[in-house]
């Protein structure tokens, strides 16, 4: 079963870069993937960030960016907010099902 | 606008089944995948299928293979979920959800308590 892998926990100062990943214990990850970005903060409903790789929603602030970096899916976050605490989680399509992250606890701090 | 409602809050003793419903409002009910998502407390998110509201198909994730099963009733815009065999370990906020290039929304989840 496919086991997909993100960093745990991250931190970044206000108005920072930083760029979170998402790996695959089946190979490298690619746009066949079609890897989305999901933000979920706390109480609240999780919501799509990304899809496809790089493609933002119309509700996508921009200073997310979603792209592949060394065989993984990330999500670079620039000039961070304090509205980005969240923890944010990568799905993956691999081999006809879909698989979410662990998913990173970012704090904005 | 476009939303999806789900139904309420359920709590279940152990071996009980749960069925949970997800109507779909603000568009064309057939041209969408629903997915299910789950997120038991201290857990991150758990994909556990999708059904083509179209055709009826359904794909699960491994894990559920067996006791989870996914239906539609195209006439009521309504996605069903049914979870059988239910532990403790099933006591999860559950979702539905589209995940696609337009509005993308998700219902604000039903919250399953399996207690004895």
């Amino acid at each position: 079963q496919a086991v997909v892998t993100q960093e745990p926990s991250l931190t970044v100062s206000p108005g920072g870069t930083v760029t979170l990943t998402c790996g695959s214990n089946t190979g490298a990850v690619t746009s066949g993937h079609y890897p989305y970005w999901f933000q979920q903060r706390p109480g609240q409903v999780p919501r799509t960030l990304i899809y496809d790789t790089s493609n933002k929603h119309s509700w996508t602030p921009a200073r997310f960016s979603g792209s592949l970096l060394g065989g993984k899916a990330a999500l670079t976050l620039a000039g961070a907010q304090p509205e980005d605490e969240a923890e944010y989680f990568c799905f993956l399509s691999i081999s006809g099902v879909r698989v979410f992250g662990g998913g990173t606890k970012l704090t904005v701090l | 606008q476009v939303q999806l409602v789900q139904s309420g809050a359920e709590v279940k003793k152990p071996g009980a089944s749960v069925r949970l419903s997800c109507k779909a409002s603000g568009y064309t009910f057939t041209d969408y995948y629903i997915h299910w998502v789950r997120r038991a407390p201290g857990q991150g998110l758990e994909w556990m299928g999708w059904i083509s509201t179209n055709t009826g198909r359904t794909v699960y994730a491994q894990n559920f293979q067996g006791r989870f099963t996914m239906s539609r009733d195209t006439s009521m815009s309504t996605v069903y979920m049914e979870l059988s065999r239910l532990v403790s370990d099933d006591t999860a906020l559950y979702y539905c959800a589209r995940f696609d290039r337009g509005d993308a929304p998700w219902g604000r989840g039903t919250l399953v308590t399996v207690s004895p």
